[in-house]
């Protein structure tokens, strides 16, 4: 099944404990991306990869790393996190940019 | 700075009648619009994909573009009260680059009344 899956989907944290949440698609996409979702605020757009080895910052990046040493892997690493980046978090693939995105099932966070 | 304006709602309509969902773009580059439908706490579901200026029909969906007026919509046929949601309406700028990220309104509540 051709699918984006994510790991955690649920997770509580404190303040300034490393994290990465992970994101993987079985479609051979080149384009991913990472966004966060808030009530009001809509999804914004944190990093995204054009493909391997390629990644760019989003609306929001601060706070945020990402990798993509890989074409299905696209990591979503919060090196010190904060309660202000307790939010939803979707990762999302397409074919290549411009195309329509597939996305994860999501990533709750809560940092206390 | 490129956006996407939707209604936030909530729309609310009754059972079996047609909702209809706008949304207004401001790149005049933009070349392909998408449909998103996401239920709460749930991730966004793609249900409808339109590149060109017209109408296209999908089941109870049919999407309605015109490029001149940057204007696009989405009807639905036949609401049931599985329809809903929020939906997301999205502009991809361009094939190839940054320039082809897309770009999310922040949705339209929709709710259909038994």
């Amino acid at each position: 099944e051709a699918q984006v899956t994510q790991n955690p989907r649920y997770l509580i944290t404190v303040t300034g404990k490393k994290l990465t949440v992970t994101c993987s698609q079985n479609m051979n996409h080149e384009y991913m991306s990472w966004y966060r979702q808030d009530p009001g605020l809509g999804l914004r757009q944190i990093y995204y990869s054009m493909n391997v080895e390629v990644t760019d910052k989003g609306d929001v990046p601060e706070g945020y790393k990402v990798s993509r040493k890989e074409k299905r892997n696209f990591p979503l690493i919060l090196e010190s996190p904060s309660p202000n980046q307790t939010s939803l978090y979707f990762c999302a693939s397409s074919f290549r940019t411009g195309y329509e995105q597939y996305f994860g099932p999501g990533t709750r966070l809560t940092v206390t | 700075q490129k956006e996407v304006e939707q209604n936030s709602g909530p729309l609310s309509v009754p059972e079996g009648a047609i909702a209809s969902l706008n949304c207004t773009y401001s790149d005049r580059g933009s070349q392909s619009f998408f449909w998103y439908r996401q239920y709460s706490g749930k991730s966004p579901e793609l249900i409808m994909s339109i590149y060109s200026n017209g109408d296209k029909e999908d089941g109870r969906f049919t999407a309605q573009l015109n490029k001149a007026s940057q204007y696009v919509s989405l009807l639905i046929r036949d609401s049931q009260p599985s329809d809903s949601a929020t939906y997301l309406c999205a502009e991809g700028l361009g094939y190839g680059g940054s320039q082809g990220n897309l770009i999310f309104g922040k949705g339209t509540k929709l709710s259909v009344k038994p």
